[in-house]
């Protein structure tokens, strides 16, 4: 059974900073790993997608990685704003007759202060 | 581009009392659908997934059903709620492959009183 863990659980920066969100998985046999973002109360919205055959994907200030064979993903965020501020939750899929579906790790909690 | 509409968006109800979400997409056909789960202090677990109309697979046992009448809705539902249905429930799309973005709806709060 696929388990995806997130580390760390909450984390608090300055505003400005470089940060890592880490993602690891028990299985390496994904066929694709998402990153989402979801605000307070809200749904999750779509930030990287990377397929299995991929090293990482950029999108603006973020940049993703996976490193399939370890079972590793980071989540990159550049130069950090409050308006980052949101849970960030990881999620693999994977091959054969998946059909798409998401196995979520618990998410971190991040808080950029002015 | 493909939208996902969910109602209600907040939902109260009592123990013993029948639920209806729906959930209807736009932009795309022949999508996968799925019903995610996101109760207080738990992850997001996966309730229910369709690959087309009338398909309907569970992913755990539970007090709810799911059904898919038309290529883009999918609906959750239950015949009688329990204190443990409470949660955030969020429609999903994903396309046929299965190797796509998927997308989730705005969620729909269900608390059972």
């Amino acid at each position: 059974k696929q388990e995806v863990t997130q580390i760390p659980a909450a984390l608090s920066v300055p505003e400005g900073e470089n940060l890592v969100l880490n993602c690891s998985f028990t299985d390496s046999a994904i066929y694709n790993l998402q990153w989402f973002r979801q605000d307070p109360g809200k749904g999750l919205t779509s930030l990287l997608l990377i397929q299995s055959s991929q090293r990482e994907q950029t999108s603006g200030r973020l940049n993703a990685s996976l490193d399939k064979s370890s079972g590793r993903s980071t989540l990159y965020i550049a130069a950090s704003q409050p308006g980052d501020s949101a849970t960030y939750l990881c999620a693999v899929t994977g091959g054969g007759t998946s059909y798409g579906k998401l196995t979520f790790g618990q998410g971190t909690i991040l808080t950029v202060h002015p | 581009s493909q939208t996902i509409h969910q109602w209600p968006a907040t939902l109260v109800q009592p123990v013993g009392s029948p639920l209806s979400l729906e959930c209807t997409v736009e932009g795309t056909s022949n999508p996968n659908l799925y019903w995610y789960r996101q109760a207080a202090g738990r992850g997001l677990q996966l309730l229910f997934y369709s690959v087309g109309i009338g398909q309907i697979s569970s992913e755990v046992p539970q007090n709810l059903s799911a059904s898919r009448p038309q290529d883009r809705q999918f609906i959750l539902s239950s015949k009688k709620l329990l204190l443990s249905d409470s949660g955030f429930y969020l429609c999903a799309l994903g396309g046929p492959s299965g190797g796509n973005t998927i997308y989730f709806g705005e969620g729909s709060w269900l608390t059972v009183v």
